[in-house]
């Protein structure tokens, strides 16, 4: 299976910060890589499809890249809204599967 | 707008059998790609396999044969079956839509929380 390892697990930031996550895959899936965004107690809602791609309705302060074995995800200027754990996801190799996922905390 | 809510008995004993229901409203079943994805409480989202509506599925080998999904267009609805239950498998389950377009699950129902105990 291919291993989504993220990191950190978890960052404090202020409102205004920025804000960068990385996923490293073990093999590589070019860039079959989604983001999602979850908060407590909602469903994951997807931010990036295809690494670098942004889903309609996300603000553009968010910005996906890489490709490969190497991806990030990262947020320039962070709301209040914007707290949350976000999850990478590949989609390259059976089965599909979840990074361990990264806390965003208010700082 | 496409929604998708899971039902489901909430609690199951220990080698029962779980059966969940995601009702797909605003769009019909077919074409697409649907999964299932649990979330262990204060854990991370795990993916358990996706099913096509025309017959194709997949799953994590470690449910080894366990899980079973199905779909009925009639009633554009989807089904999880998850036999011989245990306390590892409590969790939020959530069924989402895979966008073959998007590569990714752009759809997801609200989740039901399943939990296995005596």
């Amino acid at each position: 299976d291919i291993q989504m390892t993220q990191s950190p697990s978890s960052v404090s930031a202020s409102v205004g910060d920025r804000v960068t996550i990385t996923c490293r895959a073990t093999q590589d899936i070019s860039s079959w890589l989604a983001w999602y965004q979850q908060k407590p107690g909602k469903a994951p809602k997807l931010l990036f499809y295809a690494a670098s791609s942004l889903q309609s309705g996300v603000p553009s302060r968010f910005s996906g890249s890489g490709s490969g074995t190497e991806f990030t995800l990262t947020i320039n200027s962070l709301q209040p809204e914007d707290f949350a754990t976000y999850y990478c996801q590949q989609a390259d190799t059976f089965p599909w599967t979840f990074g361990q996922g990264t806390k965003v905390e208010v700082k | 707008q496409v929604q998708l809510q899971e039902s489901g008995p909430g609690l199951v004993k220990p080698s029962e059998t779980l059966s969940l229901t995601c009702s797909v409203s605003g769009d019909p079943i077919s074409p697409y790609y649907w999964s299932w994805v649990r979330q262990p409480p204060g854990k991370g989202l795990d993916w358990i396999g996706y099913f096509y509506y025309g017959g194709r599925s997949k799953y994590i080998p470690s449910l080894k044969s366990r899980a079973t999904m199905s779909v009925d267009t009639s009633k554009n609805q989807l089904s999880l079956r998850l036999n011989s239950v245990t306390a590892a498998d409590t969790a939020v389950y959530y069924c989402a839509r895979f966008n073959q377009r998007l590569y990714a699950y752009d759809i997801w129902g609200q989740g039901t929380m399943v939990t296995v105990s005596a």
